[in-house]
């Protein structure tokens, strides 16, 4: 049973377009994170949040976890062909084994 | 960058054969983790340890057995290995007390 959906699947933009990801659940959460995985790599860990209505920005990357702990959100702000690659969201669940529930992912593709 | 390996990185098997994946650390984490990564499926997991000889089945443990009797080192075997086990398999750790985890390079599988 797949709790996070993330939205869009995928994404093709043009160099300097903003644009924000999704991540939603019907379940609570204890902390949420999100990754960034290249082709033919593991994905590697961007950030992680913990608060209800917590915002975390790393350079243009803006990130948001929901006041209800079951959704967050992916902002970037002019992006670059740089940010092209998989984002994936993984919710823990706080049931004592450190274990992650990941979305299916969105594929971004940022154009020159 | 975590100190994680695993090995082989690419592997093509025939149906019915066993076959062994690795996952070394150097980090010396308690917690060890086996996904399998599907396109539109996500990162999804197979068997976690959270100490030497323990370990637990996750949501896709159907074919797959482990082992772990060194810290640094988990494994995962296909006992018969399926075309339905294609797949892209990754490894992860996590410290203790942090949901954050940290990913190997992953090891392409192609079952004929």
């Amino acid at each position: 049973t797949q709790l996070l959906e993330q939205s869009p699947q995928f994404l093709s933009i043009q160099e300097g377009e903003n644009l924000t990801v999704y991540c939603n659940s019907s379940s609570v959460f204890s902390s949420l994170q999100w990754y960034r995985q290249e082709p033919g790599e593991g994905p590697v860990l961007l950030v992680t949040v913990v608060t209800g209505g917590e915002v975390k920005k790393l350079k243009r990357l803006t990130f948001q976890f929901g006041d209800a702990r079951k959704d967050s959100s992916l902002h970037i702000t002019a992006a670059q062909p740089g940010d092209t690659g998989l984002y994936l969201c993984a919710g823990a669940r706080g049931d004592g084994f450190q274990k992650l529930v990941f979305g299916t992912g969105t594929r971004l593709l940022v154009s020159p | 960058d975590a100190g994680i390996t695993q090995s082989p990185r690419h592997k093509v098997t025939e149906t019915g054969t066993p076959v062994t994946l690795r996952c070394h650390q150097t980090e010396n984490h308690r917690y060890m983790y086996w996904y399998r990564q599907d396109p539109g499926h996500g990162l999804r997991l197979i068997h976690y340890s959270y100490g030497v000889k323990d370990t637990d089945k996750g949501e896709v443990s159907d074919g797959y057995s482990v082992s772990r009797s060194k810290t640094e080192d988990f494994l995962l075997t296909l006992e018969s290995a399926t075309s339905s086990q294609t797949s892209v398999y990754f490894c992860a750790i996590t410290g203790q007390g942090a949901f954050e985890q940290y990913f190997g390079p992953g090891t392409r599988l192609t079952v004929t």
